[in-house]
Order: C-alpha cells, then sequence, then structure tokens
C-alpha cells in the first residue's frame, strides 16, 4: 500500500513570497490533515478535510493561509505572502473513516525555510 | 482543548529501559497516541491506548490511567535505531489529533 505523499520536499523562498504544497493521501483515506511542525514542537494542526468539506480549519491563519481538496483526494496548501514564522515542517496526514483507532497516517512533510 | 506535557529531553545507553511520561488534560477522552519521529522524517504510529492498564508490543509498552491523566511509554533493551522524539497525542471528539512537544531520546553506545 502506498503512503501519503508530499511534495516538494524542500523549498525555500524569501519573505512575502508565496508558496504551494501538495499532498496525495492514502487511497480511500476519507480524512486528510494539514499539520504545521516548528522545529522543537510538536505538529499542529491547520486543517481537517472530510472527502472535500473542511471539517476544521479553527488553527489556519486565513489572512494568508488557504487549503483546497477539491475533488476529495489531492490536496493543497498555499501560503501567500510568506513570513519568516512560517519556517516549519508541514506535514499531511490521512485517515480511514471508521477506523480512528488506527491513527493517522503521515507523508514525509515538506520543510519550508522563508529568508 | 488539550494541554499535553512530557519531558524535553531523555537520554539512555544501549540495551538499557527509558521510560517517557506524558500528562494530559482534556475536555473528553478518546484514547491516547504514541508515535515515534525521527529527525527529518514523518511521525509514525506506536500505539493507541483507550483502557486503563499496560499494552505490550514487543520492545515497545505503553501504559494508560485514565483517572490521573497520564500515560507512559517504555522502551526496553534499547537500541541505537531507537533514537527518535516521541509524541504523545490525544485526539478530541472528531479524532483531531493535539500533540505535546515531543521528547527526544538519545541512544548511546
Amino acid at each position: 500500500e502506498a503512503g501519503v505523499a508530499q511534495s516538494p520536499r524542500y523549498k525555500i523562498i524569501e519573505k512575502r513570497q508565496s508558496v504551494a504544497f501538495w499532498c496525495n493521501p492514502i487511497s480511500g483515506h476519507a480524512t486528510l490533515y494539514w499539520y504545521q511542525q516548528i522545529l522543537g514542537q510538536g505538529p499542529k494542526l491547520l486543517i481537517q478535510f472530510q472527502n472535500n468539506g473542511v471539517v476544521d480549519d479553527s488553527q489556519l491563519p486565513k489572512d494568508r493561509f488557504s487549503a483546497e481538496r477539491l475533488k476529495g483526494v489531492d490536496s493543497t496548501l498555499k501560503i501567500q505572502p510568506a513570513k519568516l514564522e512560517d519556517s516549519a515542517v508541514y506535514l499531511c496526514a490521512s485517515s480511514q473513516s471508521g477506523a480512528p483507532t488506527m491513527g493517522q497516517f503521515f507523508g514525509p512533510g515538506t520543510r519550508l525555510t522563508v529568508l | 482543548g488539550q494541554n499535553i506535557d512530557q519531558p524535553t529531553e531523555m537520554t539512555a545507553t544501549e540495551g538499557a529501559i527509558v521510560q517517557i511520561n506524558c500528562t494530559y488534560q482534556t475536555s473528553g477522552f478518546n484514547g491516547l497516541f504514541w508515535y515515534q519521529q525521527h529527525a527529518g522524517e514523518a511521525p509514525t504510529f506506536l500505539s493507541y491506548n483507550v483502557l486503563d492498564g499496560l499494552e505490550e508490543k514487543g520492545r515497545f509498552s505503553s501504559f494508560l490511567s485514565r483517572s490521573k491523566g497520564y500515560s507512559y511509554l517504555l522502551l526496553k533493551e534499547l537500541q541505537m535505531k531507537d533514537s527518535a522524539s516521541y509524541l504523545c497525542a490525544v485526539p478530541s471528539n472528531d479524532y483531531k489529533l493535539s500533540f505535546g512537544a515531543g521528547t527526544t531520546v538519545t541512544v548511546r553506545a
């Protein structure tokens, strides 16, 4: 079974530039999550999708961050414009509906550096 | 909301045992997860506890006490490859995960 795919793996941009990350979850997983993990901290949930609908985006800085999952499969997370404090690893995870005790499966992450 | 505390760092010798504690405060309880995260990699699932007691999985065991808001992850017969960050996570009612900051375990020869 293929895991959660993310690209790019690394991205370096200057502040005020835009950046987009892509995620392809495990096949059949209806729930998709985007997390931000700052160095030395645990992952922090940004947004949760159930199929193509947003379940929770309460921690997403909506003035600069946006995310979509138009067809209920792949998802993109965008930052526009980026700030220095956005430097972090952005993790995508997916889980199977009806099997929450199996936990979430994480992708390798995108390491963003904002200069 | 969830409040999760775990130690920042622990160091142990190869072959030894290390116990990583996690305390949590939640508005509702839906179990507790432990994840392992090697440097530069994604977190991977280790265990899920929803009932009190100890669950053993090979060299790794996880314990839960719901009345005390307390869990620990026990790593036995430590190997160099066990050097990683260990994350305690508590799900909300709709299974969104809140993570602790992680405990970095360093295994020395």
